[in-house]
């Protein structure tokens, strides 16, 4: 069984440039959920995705917006980048999107913002 | 008021006992509750799901669920160095979004040796 992927690692960017995250997700999983984790904080609902539409987000601006394949892979855009935007980027993977399907995160992408 | 509120911590216990963690949510009418381990630089690793009222043990892992009270503890029996990591404590609130998980600030168990 694969695990949720995602890439790259580490990300530096100015502010003001635009960024693409991209994930995989686990085998068998259809669903696509994606966080940011602040230092020092649990991790924020950005959005999910789930038969390539946007099923539910969270309290971000339109400047992040995001896609999901056929594949169910999914990518993560953020532009005019922002010094807060400093943060852990988080993808998980579900089957569906019930209640009960637990999530599996992937390890992440470290961005930085200077 | 946070959604999910946990205790920041650092909790710290020796080495073979138990470290008990708790969390408490706002929304009563929440039915999903996970438990996460995180250690320092990595990502969120499921440990525990609950939906029902009551105790679900998992080899040294316990989790607990009182609807009631909203609040749901995580038991970590014989505890170990290894344990030592945060743990984060998520609460799905939305029926037809398992993906958007309200997930408190964690709290960071150090177990001595």
């Amino acid at each position: 069984e694969t695990g949720v992927t995602q890439s790259p690692t580490h990300l530096i960017k100015t502010r003001g440039q635009q960024v693409t995250l991209r994930c995989s997700s686990q085998s068998g999983h259809n669903t696509v959920s994606w966080y940011q984790q602040a230092l020092g904080q649990g991790p924020q609902f950005i959005f999910q995705y789930y038969r390539e539409e946007e099923n539910g987000r969270g309290n971000f601006p339109p400047r992040f917006s995001g896609l999901q394949f056929p594949n169910y892979s999914s990518e993560l855009n953020v532009n005019a980048l922002e010094l807060d935007d400093s943060a852990l980027y988080l993808c998980a993977s579900s089957y569906g999107t019930g209640q009960y399907s637990p999530l599996h995160f992937g390890n992440g992408t470290r961005l930085t913002v200077t | 008021q946070k959604e999910v509120e946990q205790n920041s911590g650092p909790l710290s216990v020796p080495e073979g006992a138990i470290a008990s963690l708790n969390c408490t949510y706002s929304d009563r009418g929440s039915q999903s509750f996970f438990w996460y381990r995180q250690y320092s630089g990595k990502s969120p690793e499921l440990i525990m799901f609950i939906y029902s009222n009551g105790d679900k043990e998992d080899g040294r892992f316990t989790a607990q669920l009182n609807k009631a009270s909203q609040y749901v503890s995580l038991l970590i029996r014989d505890s170990q160095p290894s344990d030592s990591a945060t743990y984060l404590c998520a609460v799905n609130m939305i029926a037809n979004q398992g993906g958007k998980l309200i997930f408190g600030q964690g709290t960071e168990l150090s177990v001595k040796p």
